[in-house]
């Protein structure tokens, strides 16, 4: 009954691999969204998806790469993965994009991925 | 207790008092603002939203006060519990897209 899933929940991996975060929710919603925390526990978004189509690409590198293949799923593939990209990655969904100023819809979070990159 | 949520700043409350966690968004032009709570190991979680033509808005134990004039967002807890200890983060719908910035948080730590 998990509303908003990842796998894996730890990714150990070396320099220079490629590496995917998968994510599934069951909600319904149209808009799914990835975020990156760090070590710091600053949370800060990178990609946001809406019925399969981009519409929040955040300054991240080319190496990130998020694939939506339906609107239940967003999935995020990393190349060459680097010391600095270890960080827990959380997955969320919304019902749908705002649709006027000062609407929103809330976001529904996964458990996170916890990436180390050695 | 208070804090002003900067570099993750510890609040350590008893159990049983107030808690009031503190926030400063920088942009004047976002219109939604909203608190998430993140327990050890989890995701971040939905607790109380404000649009920025509210200054108030209360719901079970929890309050929230926006200050457009000064840019500060607070969380009040009442009656702050063992459960309420996690990370607090304010965030701001900073354009179209529900584009969320969230604040550094603040870690709540009740004391029994």
């Amino acid at each position: 009954d998990t509303a908003v899933s990842q796998t894996p929940k730890y990714l150990v991996t070396q320099m220079g691999n490629d590496k995917s975060i998968k994510c599934e929710q069951n909600l319904g919603h149209d808009t799914m969204y990835w975020y990156k925390q760090d070590s710091k526990k600053f949370l800060k978004i990178m990609f946001s998806y809406n019925n399969k189509e981009l519409i929040i690409n955040e300054t991240v590198p080319n190496r990130f790469s998020p694939k939506s293949p339906d609107k239940a799923h967003l999935n995020l593939h990393i190349n060459s993965l680097e010391l600095g990209d270890s960080a827990v990655y959380f997955c969320a969904s919304s019902p749908g994009l705002s649709e006027a100023r000062g609407a929103y819809n809330e976001q529904f979070f996964g458990p996170g991925t916890r990436l180390t990159v050695l | 207790g208070e804090s002003v949520g900067l570099h993750l700043p510890t609040l350590s409350v008893q159990e049983g008092d107030n808690s009031i966690i503190n926030c400063a968004y920088s942009n004047s032009a976002s219109d939604y603002f909203i608190w998430y709570k993140q327990e050890s190991g989890k995701g971040p979680q939905f607790i109380i939203d404000i649009r920025s033509n509210m200054d108030k808005r209360q719901g079970q134990r929890v309050t929230v006060l926006l200050n457009k004039t000064v840019k500060h967002l607070s969380l009040q807890i009442a009656a702050t519990q063992p459960g309420d200890s996690a990370v607090y983060f304010c965030a701001e719908n900073t354009g179209g897209g529900n584009k969320l910035t969230f604040g550094t948080g603040t870690q709540l730590k009740v004391e029994l």
